[in-house]
């Protein structure tokens, strides 16, 4: 199947830093990716949809100052949590989709905030 | 807007027997529906992906059906093995936007 990669797959950081989160299709070209968060023992909630040379478009509740999104190139999507805080802590995983809407996700990042 | 529901929650099971678990959805224009697997602390891994033409697929020891008319979808697991234990999510697919279930956690016990 295709690859998606995400980097890092965890970090920890101080409250009031910002994280930035790389996703990346290695071998084929998305025009669109897509940003979840999962919080323990939950599915997956989209937060917003990565669009490559325009703004995202962020699902209703998701503070798009704090979750910046950016779809610089067709394999590449960042998203950045700005000034983080604790309740920001949790899993993210994007996923990016192929053609017949085929998606997939990659590992996922584990972000700690302390 | 797609909701989705998975039953049940949790599944044990000894190894050897088949598992099947069910997806719900509530809008039958969806455009795919897909199965994952997600391991503890890690990402979804794409399984089977039926598109809405189509009545099921089938990889290895793993078979999915669709009904769109009932909007159910079934994931049958052949022959259980202890490394099939994680936890199985079902999307409903519309406008390239994936709805999730709420996962099925399994159990295989040796």
């Amino acid at each position: 199947g295709a690859v998606v990669s995400q980097h890092p797959s965890w970090v920890i950081c101080k409250s009031g830093t910002s994280v930035k989160i790389e996703c990346r299709s290695l071998d084929f070209q998305a025009t669109t990716m897509f940003w979840y968060r999962q919080f323990p023992k939950q599915s997956l909630m989209l937060m917003a949809t990565s669009n490559e040379g325009s703004k995202a478009t962020y699902e209703q509740g998701v503070e798009k100052d704090k979750f910046l999104i950016n779809h610089a190139s067709l394999t590449l999507s960042t998203l950045t949590v700005t000034s983080a805080h604790p309740e920001d802590s949790s899993f993210y995983i994007c996923s990016a989709t192929r053609r017949e809407a085929e998606a997939f996700f990659g590992q996922g990042t584990r972000l700690t905030v302390v | 807007k797609q909701e989705v529901t998975q039953i049940p929650a949790a599944l044990s099971v000894p190894e050897g027997e088949n598992l099947v678990l069910n997806c719900s959805f509530t809008d039958s224009a969806i455009y795919n529906l897909q199965w994952f697997r997600q391991d503890p602390g890690k990402g979804l891994t794409s399984l089977l992906l039926i598109q809405s033409s189509q009545r099921e697929q089938t990889s290895g020891r793993l078979n999915a059906s669709l009904d769109k008319s009932s909007g159910r979808s079934t994931l049958y697991i052949a022959a259980s093995q202890p490394g099939d234990s994680a936890t199985y999510l079902c999307a409903g697919v519309n406008d390239y936007k994936l709805s999730f279930g709420a996962g099925t956690t399994v159990t295989v016990r040796a």
